[in-house]
Order: C-alpha cells, then structure tokens, then sequence
C-alpha cells in the first residue's frame, strides 16, 4: 500500500543552520505531496503542498520539490530560526477510486538553538 | 475565525466507561476526519465522512465509532475503552476530498485510558 518515511529524528541544529529533511514514498498513480508542521500544544498546519512532479512547495522561507523520479519530497530551510522548532510531518493524498486518503509519515522533531 | 474544535482537550479515565470527543467546524465543510497520533507512527486515520450520513473506517478503526449527522459536527465515540486507546487524537476538515484542499486540523484531545 501506500506509504510515507521520514528521516527519523530529533533533528539539532544551531540559529541560521541549513536544514533538509528527508522524505520519500512508495504510491501507485500521482499522488499529491504535503508537509505539515505541529507547533508543542497545536494540530497540524499545512506548511506547504505540491500536486504533480516537478512542483515547488513554498512557505515561510521552506521548499520542497515534487522528484517523481527519486519518489522524493525533501523539506529544506536555508537559515532555521529557534522558532522552527516543531514537529515536521510529510504526507501524500491518494485519490479515486472511491476511496481518499491522507496519509502521514512518522514525523521529524526539529529543535533550534540559539 | 476559521476553525476546528476539539473537546475535551485532556482527558483521563478508567477502561470500560463510554466516552465521547465532539469534534465542530464552522467551515461548513463536506470531508471531516478523525486521526490517532502515536509516537513513531506518525498520524494514522480511525474514520472519515465525505459529507452527512456519509462514513467509512481508515486504517484503524477497530473501537471506535463516528456519526455523522450535521455537516458542522463529527464525534467520535468509545463504547468501551481499552489502555491501548491512550493517544492523542485530531478531528480534520476540507472543504472536499480533492487533492487540492487543505485539511484544517483541531488541536488535538490527549486521552490516558487507565
């Protein structure tokens, strides 16, 4: 079935550091390709989306590129700020069919410090 | 104010007693959703319902049970919980199931099943 997999975590880096992480997925057809960020005490926000390859997600100073070739969705950050500090999750949506999915990878947790 | 709205935000009960999590939109939105979030296993869909009346399971569902019967409200239901319920669960809403709309998610609801 379809799936997401993420770089596991925790992620450490200093102030202005250049972040990546990794996200790939296993997916018959073309899905649409997400990143959602949790802030400690929120639900999840849509940080960015890309719906077919080759795409570019951006918010916030985040990017990530739709790699249809290497089933890739990498999430990348030229200079984190403390208040990145969250939980990053990559997820796709598979549609028809009949049925609609949204599905989640384990999530990364990213901390910044000063 | 666009939002999603969770009750209880925390909860801690004792295994057999019948609880409800109300889940409420105000976006009068056709798709709404119920996830687990579980560490390592990032967030995992228990049901959804793509309009009124309208519900299916997702990946795990089995104690759970959802009702659908005004657009605005989706709570989920534990006729009889188990420790192995003890989670944090999100509610989620789109305006449909296309890949193109977002899901707005809820703060979340700890549960701690004892």
């Amino acid at each position: 079935g379809d799936s997401v997999t993420q770089m596991e975590g925790p992620v450490t880096l200093s102030e202005e550091a250049f972040l990546t992480i990794n996200c790939t997925y296993t997916a018959t057809g073309y899905p649409s390709l997400f990143w959602y960020v949790q802030y400690p005490g929120e639900g999840l926000q849509l940080l960015l989306k890309a719906t077919k390859a080759d795409d570019k997600g951006s918010n916030k100073g985040f990017e990530a590129t739709y790699r249809k070739e290497t089933t890739s969705f990498h999430l990348e950050k030229g200079s984190v700020q403390v208040s990145d500090s969250a939980v990053y999750f990559c997820a796709l949506i598979q549609t028809g069919g009949g049925y609609n999915k949204l599905i989640f990878g384990a999530g990364t947790r990213l901390a910044v410090h000063p | 104010e666009a939002q999603v709205t969770q009750n209880p935000r925390y909860l801690i009960t004792v295994t057999g007693k019948k609880l409800t999590v109300t889940c409420s939109q105000n976006m009068n939105h056709e798709y709404m959703s119920w996830y687990r979030q579980d560490p390592g296993l990032g967030l995992r869909q228990i049901y959804y319902s793509m309009n009124v009346e309208v519900t299916d399971k997702g990946d795990v569902p089995e104690g759970y049970k959802v009702s659908r019967k005004e657009k605005r409200n989706f709570p989920l239901i534990l006729e009889s919980p188990s420790p192995n319920q003890t989670s944090l669960y999100f509610c989620a809403s789109s305006r449909t199931m296309n890949s193109n709309q977002p899901q707005h998610f809820g703060d979340g609801t700890r549960l701690s099943i004892l």
